[in-house]
């Protein structure tokens, strides 16, 4: 079993939808979670990263973590087609030794 | 500011050679941490750098190894490459100063073995 356990999709959704992306890890000693989007042909680009539970807003985007139920949620206000990329959740143990675990990332669409 | 530059971008090598990959972390960082990405198995760690000391290793064979200079530029280098190393392979460069946040990554290196 992965530490960090992603569904990879594809997710397709019009546009103006509201996107829930998701991950479930099993290591209790993570504490920060984050967010990256890519694109195709490009490196993974930090969206967001949360400390803990709790949840932290920026712009369209909603990251939400309950280290009760090892649940990381990314929402997406009012999706556009530019937002049509792959999403990964990534964990780290407090630790400072970089290593990050990664989910297999989902595959989003937006349609126009 | 200049972002993480890795080179170079594409490489097709044969079965059996070594490659030589390197990244330059953005200016300042001190931590440099490589990945692999493939569509099976995802992004996966190899190893972190910090201050030229190698500082945390993933569950790679040791023909995988790394080193960091003092300007903090690294260098990941595979020897007798197998098919398996086909992959994108990332390095994200950190302030090192603490956990969680500012990882950012280059644009990769893709990796065919022929």
């Amino acid at each position: 079993q992965k530490e960090v356990e992603q569904d990879p999709g594809p997710l397709s959704v019009p546009e103006g939808a509201i996107v829930s992306l998701n991950c479930t890890y099993s290591n209790s000693a993570f504490q920060y979670f984050m967010w990256y989007r890519q694109y195709s042909r490009k490196g993974p680009e930090l969206l967001m990263y949360t400390y803990s539970s709790g949840n932290k807003e920026d712009g369209r985007f909603t990251a939400q973590v309950d280290k009760s139920s090892k649940y990381i949620s990314l929402f997406i206000r009012d999706s556009q087609p530019s937002d049509s990329a792959t999403y990964l959740c990534a964990s780290q143990g407090s630790s400072n030794t970089g290593k990050l675990i990664f989910g297999q990332g989902t595959t989003l669409q937006v349609k126009p | 500011k200049a972002g993480v530059t890795q080179t170079p971008r594409y490489l097709i090598k044969t079965r059996g050679q070594q490659v030589t990959l390197s990244c330059s972390p953005i200016s300042g960082h001190r931590s440099v941490s490589w990945y692999q990405q493939t569509p099976g198995q995802g992004l996966q760690f190899l190893f972190e750098y910090f201050s030229e000391t190698q500082r945390n290793k993933g569950n790679f064979p040791g023909r995988f190894s790394g080193r960091q200079f003092s300007n903090s530029r690294s260098e990941m280098n595979v020897s007798t490459l197998e098919l398996g190393d086909s992959a994108l392979y990332l390095c994200a460069s950190s302030s090192g100063g603490r956990p969680g946040g500012g990882y950012t990554f280059g644009s990769g290196t893709r990796l065919t073995v022929v």
